[in-house]
C-alpha cells in the first residue's frame, strides 16, 4: 500500500527558502509523477507542480521563478524548494502521486500534509 | 488557467437524500476531470476520475458525469460519513486547477 509522508520545518522566516521532502513507501517511484499541492487555511487546493521519476518537472507558472523540485528514487523521496517566501506562502503542503496507468493529473494517493507558516 | 466554479458552495441534506454538486469550467474540457472528498484536517481523497470512473474502494453511491464545461458529482443516498468538502479538478490544461469546494453537512 502506497504511503506518502511530508516533512518540513513548520515555521519559515519571510524571504527565506522553504524546503520540504516527501518520503514514499510501498511502491517504486518509477512510472509515476509526483506532485506538490498546497492549501491556505480555509482556501481551495492549489497545484504547485510535479516531477516525474526521470526528473522532468512542470511548475505552476505563478510559482515557477521561485521553485525547484528534485527526486531521489534510490531513497524513495522527492523534494521541493520555494525561495523568497512571504506570508502568502503559508499553507498546508501536500505531496501526492499521479500517473502510472492513469493520467498525470489523477492524484490517487496523498500525504497527510504539513503546515507551513511564514512569519518572523 | 481554466477556472472551475462549483455550486452550491455549501449545502445541508438529510440522511438518504440524493445530493448533486455542480462544477462549471471556463473552457471546454475533454474528460480530464476528477472529484475529491476532503474531511477536516485530512488530505483529499480521490472519488471519481476521468469524469465518471469510480475510484477503487469508493462506495457506489458516488457517481460523476459530464463533458465539455459542465460536470456533476452525485451522492445517491447521503450517509453520515459523507459529511465533507468536495472539490472538482481539471487537468485538461496545465496547470491543473481545482474548484472552490462544496461543503456538505448532514441535517
Amino acid at each position: 500500500q502506497v504511503q506518502l509522508q511530508e516533512s518540513g520545518p513548520g515555521l519559515v522566516k519571510p524571504s527565506e527558502t522553504l524546503s520540504l521532502t516527501c518520503n514514499v513507501s510501498g511502491v517504486s517511484m518509477t512510472g509515476y509523477h509526483w506532485s506538490w499541492i498546497r492549501q491556505a487555511p480555509g482556501k481551495e487546493l492549489d497545484w504547485i507542480g510535479y516531477i516525474d521519476y526521470s526528473g522532468n518537472t512542470n511548475y505552476n507558472p505563478s510559482l515557477k521563478s521561485r521553485l525547484t523540485f528534485s527526486i531521489d528514487t534510490s531513497k524513495n523521496q522527492f523534494s521541493l524548494k520555494l525561495s523568497s517566501v512571504t506570508a502568502a506562502d503559508s499553507a498546508v503542503y501536500y505531496c501526492a502521486r499521479g500517473g502510472g496507468k492513469r493520467q498525470i493529473g489523477v492524484l490517487d494517493s496523498w500525504g497527510h500534509g504539513t503546515l507551513i507558516t511564514v512569519s518572523s | 488557467d481554466i477556472q472551475l466554479t462549483q455550486s452550491p458552495s455549501s449545502l445541508s441534506a438529510s440522511i438518504g437524500d440524493r445530493v448533486t454538486i455542480s462544477c462549471q469550467a471556463s473552457q471546454y474540457i475533454t474528460k480530464s476531470f476528477n472529484w475529491y472528498q476532503q474531511k477536516p484536517g485530512k488530505a483529499p481523497k480521490l472519488l471519481i476520475y476521468d469524469a465518471s470512473n469510480l475510484e477503487t474502494g469508493v462506495p457506489s453511491r458516488f457517481s460523476g458525469r459530464g463533458s465539455g464545461t459542465d460536470f456533476t458529482l452525485t451522492i445517491s443516498s447521503l450517509q453520515p460519513e459523507d459529511s465533507a468538502t468536495y472539490y472538482c479538478q481539471q487537468y485538461d490544461n496545465l496547470p491543473p486547477t481545482f474548484g472552490g469546494g462544496t461543503k456538505v453537512d448532514i441535517k
